[in-house]
């Protein structure tokens, strides 16, 4: 089982850039949802899905796109690349909502924006 | 307002000492879960344990164990006999609703 897979991991931008952050699960969980971590603020969720056809905001969910047309893949677009963007981004999955709490994580996506 | 509190910034142990790693939350929610991540110096998340609010009894797993307290609402970690290995960042977190909240992380540094 690959579990969840995160690409790219290490990337770099320029301010005003567009990208997208690839996340695919293949242990067919509804619940999927990404998150930043930066120094002292701990893990920030920014969007979420419960599955496919269904996404809804978090914390911090303003620069951010997401879809989910899949129950596989639940892909994060920066429209518009910006420093305070610069960070590192946590896909995760759960197996039904994340009511259960047992989230799966990739292993990180660091993203700098100069 | 659905919040978790680790006061705890960084903490550091000489090998085999206990530590505690503590964990405040704040919730209207009657219902709710809570549960602990480590992220050691690789980068991944890991998860430890999930306790809902209706178990208050404390759990041990090997040296962890979780003393979960409604009446402080805390959910406190302790690790008994300290390795090198524990070293990492310890997150606590809490269900709202369908979003897990994350506190902002404990660094433990353990040194032989």
């Amino acid at each position: 089982n690959a579990g969840v897979t995160q690409t790219p991991k290490f990337q770099v931008l320029k301010t005003g850039q567009s990208m997208t952050l690839q996340c695919a699960q293949d242990m067919n969980h509804e619940y999927m949802s990404w998150y930043r971590q930066d120094p002292g603020m701990g893990l920030r969720l920014i969007h979420y899905s419960v599955g496919a056809g269904i996404t809804d905001q978090g914390e911090v969910p303003n620069g951010y796109n997401v879809s989910r047309s899949t129950t596989e893949d639940f892909p994060l677009r920066l429209l518009s690349a910006a420093p305070s963007q610069t960070s590192v981004y946590f896909c995760a999955s759960s197996r039904e909502d994340s009511y259960t709490g047992e989230l799966f994580f990739g292993e990180g996506s660091r993203l700098t924006v100069l | 307002a659905q919040k978790v509190t680790q006061a705890q910034t960084e903490i550091s142990v000489v090998e085999k000492e206990d530590v505690t790693l503590d964990c405040v939350y704040e919730t209207r929610d009657t219902t709710y879960y809570l549960f602990w991540y480590k992220q050691p110096p690789s980068g991944e998340l890991v998860f430890l344990i999930r306790r809902n609010s209706f178990d208050e009894q404390n759990e041990i797993s090997g040296r962890y164990s979780w003393n979960f307290q409604k009446s402080t609402s805390s959910f406190n970690f302790t690790i008994t006999a300290s390795q090198v290995v524990d070293s990492a960042v310890y997150f606590c977190a809490l269900i709202n609703t369908d979003k897990l909240i994350f506190g902002t992380g404990t660094r433990l540094q353990v040194f032989p």
